[in-house]
C-alpha cells in the first residue's frame, strides 16, 4: 500500500455543475477525513468517517456537499451546483483507530477550479 | 470557536541556523499537537507530534509544548534549503480526531 490516493488530481468545472472526488485510504486505516484548503490558509475540516459511519460534519459542509464511505473502504465527496467559492484543494486523510492519534496521512489532494 | 494562530512569515534563516516556529491555540481542552510541513503545491506531511508538556526531539526537529501558556513551538536545527516550506501547526481536543490548523508559517532557508 503506497498511501492515500485521491482522484482526480485536478478538476476544472463550470459553475453550476456537479463534481465528485474519490479517496482511497491506507488499507488498514479505519478513519477517513475530508479537508478543504484555500490559498494561504491551513486545511479546514469538512467531515470524517469511522468505517462506514459519518461521525462528524463541519458547518462548512453546506447542503450542496455530501460525502459517503460505502463499506468502510473508499470515500466520495460530491459537490452539487458548484460555485466559484468552492475552488480549493480538497484533501483526504486517513488514520488508525486506537492509537494516540499520531496525526493523519494526507493524500495528494484534488484541486478544484470552478470557472 | 477553536483557533490556532501562527505568524505567517516569511521567516528567513541562513543555512545551518536554527529556525524557530511558534503557534498559540485558544482551546484549553486541546490534547494533541502536531506540526506538518507543506511544500508548495503539495499536501501536508506530518513531521512531529507532541502530547505532554516539555520537549520532544526527533533528529533535527524539536517540538516544545507549554499547555499553561497554550503555546507550541518547533525548532529546526542546522536548517537546510530543503527545509524551505510552509509549516502548519495543528491541534485536536479531547475525544476529537478533528484537527484545527493554523494558517502556517512560510520558512525560507537561504544558502
Amino acid at each position: 500500500d503506497t498511501g492515500v490516493s485521491q482522484d482526480p488530481r485536478h478538476k476544472i468545472t463550470k459553475r453550476g455543475q456537479n463534481v465528485t472526488f474519490r479517496c482511497d485510504p491506507i488499507s488498514e486505516h479505519n478513519r477517513l477525513y475530508w479537508y478543504r484548503q484555500t490559498l494561504g490558509q491551513g486545511p479546514e475540516f469538512l467531515t470524517y468517517f469511522q468505517n462506514e459511519a459519518q461521525l462528524e460534519k463541519s458547518r462548512l459542509l453546506s447542503d450542496r456537499f455530501s460525502a459517503e464511505r460505502p463499506k468502510g473502504s473508499f470515500s466520495t465527496l460530491e459537490i452539487q451546483r458548484t460555485e466559484q467559492g468552492d475552488s480549493a484543494m480538497y484533501l483526504c486523510a486517513s488514520s488508525l483507530v486506537g492509537g494516540r492519534g499520531d496525526g493523519y496521512t494526507f493524500g495528494s489532494g484534488t484541486r478544484l477550479t470552478v470557472v | 470557536q477553536k483557533e490556532v494562530e501562527q505568524n505567517s512569515g516569511p521567516l528567513s534563516v541562513p543555512e545551518g541556523a536554527i529556525a524557530s516556529l511558534n503557534c498559540t491555540y485558544s482551546d484549553r481542552g486541546s490534547q494533541s499537537f502536531f506540526w506538518y510541513r507543506q511544500y508548495s503545491g503539495k499536501s501536508p506531511e506530518l513531521i512531529m507530534s507532541i502530547y505532554s508538556n516539555g520537549d520532544k526531539e526527533d533528529g533535527r526537529f524539536t517540538a516544545q509544548l507549554n499547555k499553561a501558556s497554550q503555546y507550541v513551538s518547533l525548532l529546526i536545527r542546522d536548517s537546510q534549503p530543503s527545509d524551505s516550506a510552509t509549516y502548519l501547526c495543528a491541534v485536536s481536543g479531547a475525544g476529537s480526531y478533528q484537527l484545527t490548523f493554523g494558517k502556517g508559517t512560510k520558512l525560507s532557508v537561504i544558502p
